[in-house]
């Protein structure tokens, strides 16, 4: 069992859709992460929250949108999505220390499908 | 964040011990060492990490050479839960240092 749960679990969406996924953590964790993993890929870090603040944006495109609203949760907007956007969505948290030496913890992802 | 090179894949039986190597050569001073795993459907866990000392953990051990520039986890007694795809992975000690993950080695284990 995981510490940090994601919802949905599975996501099918059109492209003009909008949704959400939601990501919650209770360890008292400040640092929040979304990670991007297509298949057979490694994931790949798109957002990184510190204290609810958004720290790093690694590029990502607009059509996704993260939100930090507390610091337990973390949700993922998700609007106009194209078929390459197909993947697992990944979330992580860890304490914030400036000494990189805190492990992150993922949740098991949510598996996003557009048609 | 430096580079690290893994086997693509390794196989394993069974109550055995697996040693999976990483060089990691232009590693530099600050850098942390973490290995983390990935079960299938399930997001990466967590193995372990070093700066140069070795590490013992209920997991594994992590044996990091002297120049730094390799490490090997050691699983001691593998399982077929064990098999996953390990990420060995170099973090910066001096800022936050995300993970940025490689391709990983797919371990397979044999009963």
């Amino acid at each position: 069992d995981t510490e940090v749960t994601q919802t949905p679990k599975h996501l099918v969406m059109g492209m003009t859709n909008k949704k959400s996924l939601k990501c919650e953590q209770h360890m008292g964790h400040r640092a929040m992460y979304w990670y991007k993993q297509k298949a057979k890929k490694p994931p790949e870090l798109m957002f990184v929250y510190s204290y609810e603040k958004l720290s790093i944006n690694e590029s990502v495109p607009s059509r996704f949108s993260p939100e930090c609203p507390n610091s337990s949760l973390l949700n993922l907007h998700l609007h106009a999505l194209q078929p390459e956007d197909s993947a697992l969505y990944l979330c992580a948290s860890s304490q914030v220390s400036r000494y990189s030496n805190q492990p992150q913890h993922f949740g098991d992802g949510t598996r996003l499908s557009i048609l | 964040d430096a580079k690290t090179t893994q086997p693509n894949s390794m196989e394993s039986n069974e109550e055995e011990p697996v040693h999976l190597p990483c060089n990691h050569s232009t590693i530099s001073g600050t850098d942390y060492i973490h290995w983390y795993r990935q079960l299938p459907s399930q997001g990466p866990e967590y193995v372990i990490h070093g700066l140069t000392s070795n590490v013992n953990n209920r997991m594994a051990s992590l044996a990091i050479a002297e120049d730094r520039k390799s490490s090997t986890l050691i699983l001691h007694r593998a399982t077929l839960r064990d098999a996953a795809v390990y990420y060995c992975i170099l973090r910066d000690g001096g800022s936050q240092g995300n993970l940025i993950f490689g391709k990983g080695t797919k371990l397979s284990v044999k009963p």
